[in-house]
């Protein structure tokens, strides 16, 4: 079946530095691309999304980029805080067209040092 | 709103008992699912509907049932409990063509 796959799984970095999450996944079609951030305890919350005719997005200290060729896509967290320790989720619709199922990586805990 | 609801926010299962997880949404969204979350698996899709009268199976569809009669409910049947179905799940909803999909609180099961 079609697959994401997320890495790392686990990443600590210092208060201020930059996080970087890579998500591949296995359907061509596929057309969406939302990242969402879950805290203990706590539902998943969309914090980013892009779409397959765009290549990158920025939304204050985090950005997405997306390599269609590749099938791989990114988040960067800039300027990173205590309170964007998390666990984070990459997603990929699949199938293409706006009825796909959201097919999930496995996570990464980011936890910010202060 | 209230969004995407979930009840109940726990439960305590023995294996083999049923019991239905309720999922309700106010937003009249078409697409419905079910999510299972277990540490370190991400999120794995149980069942999915894209309208009422409409299901299909997602990833990991064995051991569950759901129904759709109305647009704003789709809830989750366990026939028959065993302790690999110890999770956290998800309700989620969105509408057709939408981007955002919507979470629930979450209900948190433990069969013993």
């Amino acid at each position: 079946g079609e697959n994401v796959e997320q890495h790392p799984s686990t990443l600590s970095v210092q208060e201020g530095d930059s996080a970087v999450i890579k998500c591949t996944y296995s359907d061509s079609a596929s057309n969406y691309f939302p990242w969402y951030k879950q805290e203990l305890g706590k539902r998943p919350q969309l914090i980013i999304d892009i779409r397959s005719n765009v290549g990158e997005k920025k939304d204050q200290r985090i950005a997405v980029t997306l390599n269609k060729t590749a099938k791989h896509f990114s988040l960067h967290i800039t300027e990173t805080q205590p309170e964007d320790s998390a666990v984070y989720f990459c997603a990929a619709r699949m199938g293409g067209g706006s009825q796909g199922n959201l097919i999930f990586g496995k996570g990464t805990k980011l936890s910010v040092k202060p | 709103n209230a969004g995407v609801t979930q009840t109940p926010k726990f439960q305590v299962l023995k294996t083999g008992q049923s019991m239905t997880l309720q999922c309700a949404q106010d937003m009249n969204h078409e697409y419905m699912s079910w999510y299972r979350q277990d540490p370190g698996m991400g999120l794995r899709l149980i069942h999915y509907s894209v309208g009422a009268g409409i299901t299909d199976q997602g990833e990991v569809p064995n051991g569950y049932n759901v129904s759709r009669s109305t647009t704003e409910d789709f809830p989750l049947r366990l026939l028959s409990a065993a302790p690999s179905q110890t999770s956290v799940y998800f309700c989620a909803s969105r509408s057709t063509g939408g981007r955002e999909q919507y979470f629930g609180p979450g209900t948190r099961l433990t069969v013993t």
